[in-house]
């Protein structure tokens, strides 16, 4: 099975402006979340969506979201980009943890880059 | 709610010598936990995970962590580093399976 895609791999935005990024699950998973990665802070958790619905989220402001496709596509969007929000952006795909506990699998990430 | 410690940002190690991560979680609730391994402009790689059963895990790459409830730690252990090992690893802990907290990261550097 192909892993998990990202596209684009790196961006370059600069400040006030709004990026999508993209992700591809592994075949056959059907939940998604978001992290963002910076130096110091390690992963932290933006959302998870299952079926089309956001099912946890993080403590980030609302200028961060997302939303999944029928066929388990997700996107997240940044409006009025920060210097701050510069960062790796990774996404994991899960099965669906019905009786169980699934690890995630990673795609390579969105570099971000705001200036 | 979750929060994993990994208190060790920077360990710098010898080839074939033996390495241990640390990693400490607090929760009110019956985890389970996982260690990832990301290497340079790649995304993050399971490396092993404690779901139930036996404390004592192991993973690839010769890689072994023990789960210890009582002192709510599943560190990560390595007999013999090689180069090649020379990461960033991750200790991750979830009740619900669908959403995952992270350590900050333990960059491990294996010197020849």
């Amino acid at each position: 099975k192909a892993g998990v895609t990202q596209t684009p791999r790196y961006l370059i935005k600069t400040r006030g402006q709004q990026v999508t990024l993209s992700c591809s699950p592994i075949s056959g998973h059907r939940s998604v979340s978001w992290y963002q990665q910076t130096p110091g802070q390690g992963l932290q958790f933006l959302f998870e969506y299952f079926s089309e619905t956001q099912r946890n989220k993080g403590n980030f402001p609302g200028r961060f979201s997302g939303r999944q496709f029928s066929n388990s596509r997700s996107e997240m969007n940044v409006s009025t980009l920060e210097l701050g929000d510069s960062a790796l952006y990774l996404c994991a795909s899960s099965l669906e943890p019905a009786g169980g506990i699934y690890e995630q699998y990673f795609g390579p990430g969105t570099r971000l880059t705001v200036t | 709610a979750q929060s994993v410690t990994q208190l060790d940002s920077q360990v710098p190690v010898f080839e074939e010598a033996p390495v241990e991560l640390r990693c400490n979680y607090s929760s009110s609730v019956s985890v389970y936990l996982f260690w990832y391994v990301q290497y340079p402009n790649q995304g993050l790689q399971l490396l092993l995970k404690y779901l139930s059963g036996s404390t004592l895990v192991k993973g690839i790459n010769g890689f072994e962590a023990e789960f210890n409830k009582s002192q709510t730690s599943f560190h990560l252990r390595k007999p013999s580093v090689h180069i090649s090992d020379t990461a960033e690893y991750f200790c991750a802990v979830t009740n619900t399976g669908n959403q995952f907290y992270f350590g900050t990261g333990t960059s491990l550097t294996v010197i020849p």
